[in-house]
């Protein structure tokens, strides 16, 4: 079964530093990932997507994404981190293309000012 | 366009109770998605609907169940309640290919006392 791993339950970076969440998957085939971002009380909003093609991925807010097939790694990062990066994020693969998503454990991002 | 809206935003509910939960997808979106969300768990899938048929399941008891309508509303509905289906439940609606994005709505938060 696909699952998904990410490592760092919580992080906690300066304002205006850079940011790196890690994200390890489990998929026998071409893998659909995703990372989400949810903040308290809300659902959760699509920073970015890898079907094909480039391996970096550009998304929402300033995130990009790179998809490293020979290590099952698609870490999400930030060059600058603004306080209302201030969330939780999920890394996600998708079965049955993306009907249906297996989530990591989530990682909560703390931003000290 | 109206994003993905869930109804109720809030419950209470106690043990034994039957609850169930509605979400309107994106206007033209076919296929709608469910999902629990608990601090132990996690966010786990419960199923798929498209065009009124459950294509998708995820590993939970049978007190779990859903429906599609023909304009694609779906409602969940959890019978003889435990404590442990204190969670929130979030719907995702998608557009009709399978590698559609999924768009989350905000959520409905369950208490079961």
């Amino acid at each position: 079964a696909q699952s998904v791993t990410q490592p760092d339950i919580h992080i906690t970076v300066s304002e205006g530093a850079s940011l790196e969440l890690r994200c390890n998957y489990s998929y026998g085939a071409t893998p659909y990932l995703f990372w989400y971002v949810q903040s308290p009380g809300q659902g959760l909003q699509l920073l970015l997507k890898y079907f094909s093609g480039d391996t970096l991925v550009q998304g929402i807010k300033g995130f990009e994404a790179e998809f490293k097939r020979s290590q099952s790694s698609f870490n999400l990062r930030k060059p600058s981190v603004h306080w209302s990066d201030a969330a939780e994020y999920f890394c996600a693969v998708g079965e049955d293309g993306a009907q249906k998503l297996v989530f990591g454990q989530g990682t909560r991002l703390t931003i000290n000012p | 366009k109206a994003g993905v809206t869930q109804t109720p935003r809030y419950l209470i509910k106690t043990r034994g109770q039957q609850v169930t939960l509605s979400c309107s997808p994106i206007s033209g979106h076919r296929s709608v998605s469910w999902y629990q969300q608990t601090p132990g768990q996690g966010l786990q899938f419960l199923f798929e609907y498209f065009s009124e048929t459950q294509r998708n399941k995820g590993n939970f008891p049978g007190r779990f169940s859903g429906r599609q309508f023909s304009n694609s509303r779906s409602e969940m509905n959890v019978s003889t309640l435990e404590l442990g289906d204190s969670a929130l439940y979030l719907c995702a609606s998608q557009g009709s290919g399978g590698t559609d994005t999924q768009y989350f709505g905000p959520g409905t938060r369950l208490t079961v006392l």
